[in-house]
C-alpha cells in the first residue's frame, strides 16, 4: 500500500546550523506535501506545504523542496534556534493523507 | 478562534471500561479525522468522516467506534478499553480533500488503560 518513509528519526544539531529532514513517498498520484511541527504536549501544526506544480517553497528560515521524478521531498531549516526543537512530520496526499513516522529534532544551545 | 478542541485532555481507565472522546471544530470543515500516536509509529488513522452523518474506517479501526451527528463534532468511542489502546489520540479537521487542504489538529487526549 501507499507509504511515506521519513529520515532520520532523530537529529541533533548545534544552534545556528542547518537541519534537513527527508521523505520519500510511494504513490505517484500524490500532489500535496505538508510539513507539521509538533511541540511537547501539543498537536501537530502546519508549518509549510508544497504542491506538485512547484519545486521549491521558502518561508523565512524554512524551505521545502520536491522532486516528483524521484518521489521525495525535504524540509530545510536554516539558522536553527532552540525553539525549533520539536517533532516534525511530513505527509503526502493523493486521495488521503499518509504521514511519515516523524523526526525528533534537538537544537543544542 | 478555538480551531479544534478535544476533551478530555487526560484520562485513566481500567481494562473493560468504556468512554467517549469528544472533538469539536469551529471552522465549518467538512472532513474530520481521529488518529492515534504511538512512539516510533507516527500518526495512524482510526476513523474519519467526510461530512455530517457519515463515517469510514481508517488504518486501525478495531476496538473503536465513531459518530458524526453534527458537522462540528466527531466522537470517538471505546466500548471495552484494552491496555493496547493506551495512546495519545488526536482529532483533526480539513476543509476538503479537493484542493489539497491541510489538516488542523487538536492538542490531543492522553489515554492510559490499566
Amino acid at each position: 500500500g501507499e507509504n511515506v518513509e521519513q529520515h532520520p528519526s532523530t537529529l541533533s544539531v548545534q544552534e545556528g546550523d542547518s537541519a534537513v529532514i527527508k521523505c520519500t513517498y510511494s504513490d505517484s498520484a500524490s500532489n500535496y506535501f505538508p510539513w507539521y511541527k509538533q511541540e511537547l504536549g501539543k498537536g501537530p501544526q502546519l508549518i509549510i506545504d508544497i504542491r506538485s506544480n512547484v519545486g521549491e517553497k521558502k518561508d523565512q528560515r524554512i524551505a521545502v523542496t520536491l522532486n516528483k521524478t524521484a518521489k521525495h521531498f525535504s524540509l530545510h531549516i536554516t539558522e536553527t534556534q532552540p525553539e525549533d526543537s520539536a517533532i516534525y512530520f511530513c505527509a503526502a496526499m493523493a486521495y488521503k493523507y499518509i504521514f511519515g513516522t516523524g523526526t525528533r529534532l534537538k537544537v543544542l544551545a | 478562534n478555538a480551531g479544534v478542541t478535544q476533551t478530555p485532555k487526560f484520562r485513566v481507565l481500567k481494562t473493560g471500561q468504556s468512554m467517549t472522546l469528544l472533538c469539536a471544530q469551529d471552522m465549518n470543515h467538512e472532513y474530520m479525522y481521529w488518529y492515534r500516536q504511538d512512539p516510533g509509529m507516527g500518526l495512524r488513522l482510526i476513523h474519519y468522516s467526510v461530512g455530517e452523518g457519515t463515517t469510514a474506517k481508517g488504518e486501525v479501526p478495531d476496538g473503536y467506534n465513531v459518530s458524526r451527528l453534527k458537522k462540528q463534532n466527531f466522537l470517538l468511542g471505546l466500548e471495552s478499553a484494552a491496555p493496547s489502546q493506551t495512546s495519545v489520540y488526536f482529532c483533526a479537521s480539513s476543509h476538503s480533500i479537493v484542493g489539497n487542504q491541510p489538516q488542523h489538529f487538536g492538542d490531543g487526549t492522553r489515554l492510559s488503560i490499566l
